[in-house]
């Protein structure tokens, strides 16, 4: 089955950095790589999410580069600001494509 | 609100017993996903099903069935519980339930004690 991998664990950036958030994936097959915010308490919310097809993918202060050779994908959030401190985390189907494998989750503090 | 409802919201019980959880997808959503977050942990996948049929398994102890009703609502089964099985159990739905975006529910927080 599928191994997702993501690193760091922990981040903590100043407010206006940039923060960058690493996954590795185990099967060649997966061709969806969807990223997750979840605050505390609350529900895992989609915030950019990246198809085998495309090398990458902005929105905003949000961007998700795959590297299908690599099989790694990484999210980078520029200008981060206090409200983007949450838990991260990424995420790759597999298998017949229904599966989903989650990372680990990295938890990112944006001092003010 | 992403539109998926979950009750209940808070569930206690003890060891032994056997719960019930149960899902609303969004309007227009045929795939039901539920997933088991324990404390400080990730996301762990469940099962999947799609228009009424199971879809895909992942890491689901026998002790654990579901099942999606013709008007596209879920429940997920717990039984003979244990301790172990306290955690906050997500369900997520989908349009398609193929590489599309999955909306999450507010989950129900389980305490086994």
């Amino acid at each position: 089955g599928e191994n997702v991998e993501q690193h760091p664990s922990t981040l903590s950036v100043q407010e206006g950095d940039s923060a960058v958030i690493k996954c590795t994936y185990s099967d060649s097959a997966s061709n969806y790589f969807p990223w997750y915010k979840q605050e505390l308490g609350k529900r895992p919310q989609l915030i950019i999410d990246i198809r085998s097809n495309v090398g990458e993918k902005k929105d905003q202060r949000i961007a998700v580069t795959l590297n299908k050779t690599a099989k790694h994908f990484s999210l980078h959030i520029t200008e981060t600001q206090p409200e983007d401190s949450a838990v991260y985390f990424c995420a790759a189907n597999s298998g017949n494509f229904n599966k989903f494998y989650f990372g680990s989750g990295t938890k990112l503090n944006v001092k003010p | 609100d992403s539109g998926v409802t979950q009750t209940p919201k808070h569930l206690i019980t003890a060891t032994g017993q056997r719960v019930t959880l149960r899902c609303s997808p969004r309007s227009g959503d045929l795939s039901v996903y539920w997933y088991q977050q324990s404390l400080d942990q990730g996301l762990q996948f469940l099962i999947q099903y799609y228009n009424g049929e199971e879809r895909a398994k992942g890491n689901i102890l026998e002790r654990f069935s579901a099942q999606q009703f013709p008007d596209l609502h879920s429940e997920l089964n717990l039984s003979s519980l244990e301790l172990g099985d306290s955690a906050l159990y997500f369900c997520a739905s989908s349009v398609s339930g193929r590489a599309d975006e999955q909306y999450f529910g507010p989950g129900t927080r389980l305490t086994v004690t």
